[in-house]
């Protein structure tokens, strides 16, 4: 399996704009999840998912966020319009079993927004 | 809901020195615990984990970590350092779904 795949890898984007991150999880975990990380926060969770359907999302900073899972093989984590203070690395993690196995991380995707 | 404090945000140790990162979490139930480190641009890897048994677990890269109920601890150990340890380690619990991290202890490692 390759792993947990994200894209973009890197976004940069002006104030405003909407901005798509995409995440592929694992075959067969049945859990993603969406972090935010940040120098001044460090690792948020932002947004769960078990069998596609949102769990918790009270960690969305706002209504500017949203995320989707339209099946098991693919989330996307929108912002728009996107602002300065949004810039950060966003994590897409799967797992089979979260509270007893392990989590799995992609590479992450960093966005600045200027 | 469950949570982890680290209190070191940065530690310096020198390359072959022993090594603990501190980790102290809150939870209501038995807890599951973790590590995790993460290299710079890369995203986070399992180092070890706690489910129940033996206090003492053994990870990848020669880690270790202690789980410590009177105190609420789970400190990550490496009795000598080598310079590829330079990261951020991350401490973690997990509750019924989910797994809530802490803020991270960065780890530079002299020569």
């Amino acid at each position: 399996d390759a792993g947990v795949i994200q894209s973009p890898r890197h976004e940069v984007t002006e104030m405003g704009q909407e901005v798509t991150l995409r995440c592929k999880p694992i075959s067969g975990h049945d859990y993603l999840f969406w972090y935010r990380q940040t120098m001044m926060r460090g690792l948020e969770l932002l947004i769960y998912f078990n069998n596609n359907v949102p769990i918790d999302d009270s960690g969305m900073p706002e209504d500017r966020f949203s995320a989707k899972m339209p099946n098991a093989s693919f989330s996307t984590l929108k912002i728009q319009p996107s602002e300065p203070r949004d810039s950060a690395v966003y994590f897409c993690a799967s797992s089979h079993r979260p509270n007893t196995g392990e989590l799995f991380f992609g590479e992450g995707s960093r966005l600045t927004v200027l | 809901a469950q949570s982890v404090t680290q209190p070191d945000i940065h530690i310096t140790v020198s390359e072959g020195a022993s090594l603990e990162l501190r980790c102290n979490y809150s939870y209501g139930a038995t807890p599951y615990l973790f590590w995790y480190v993460q290299s710079p641009g890369q995203g986070l890897q399992l180092l070890l984990k706690y489910f129940s048994g033996d206090t003492l677990v053994q990870g990848i890269k020669g880690f270790e970590a202690e789980f410590k109920r009177s105190q609420s601890s789970f400190n990550l150990r490496k009795p000598s350092v080598h310079w590829s340890d330079a990261a951020e380690y991350f401490c973690a619990v997990a509750g019924p779904r989910d797994m809530r991290f802490g803020a991270g202890t960065r780890l530079t490692v002299k020569p």
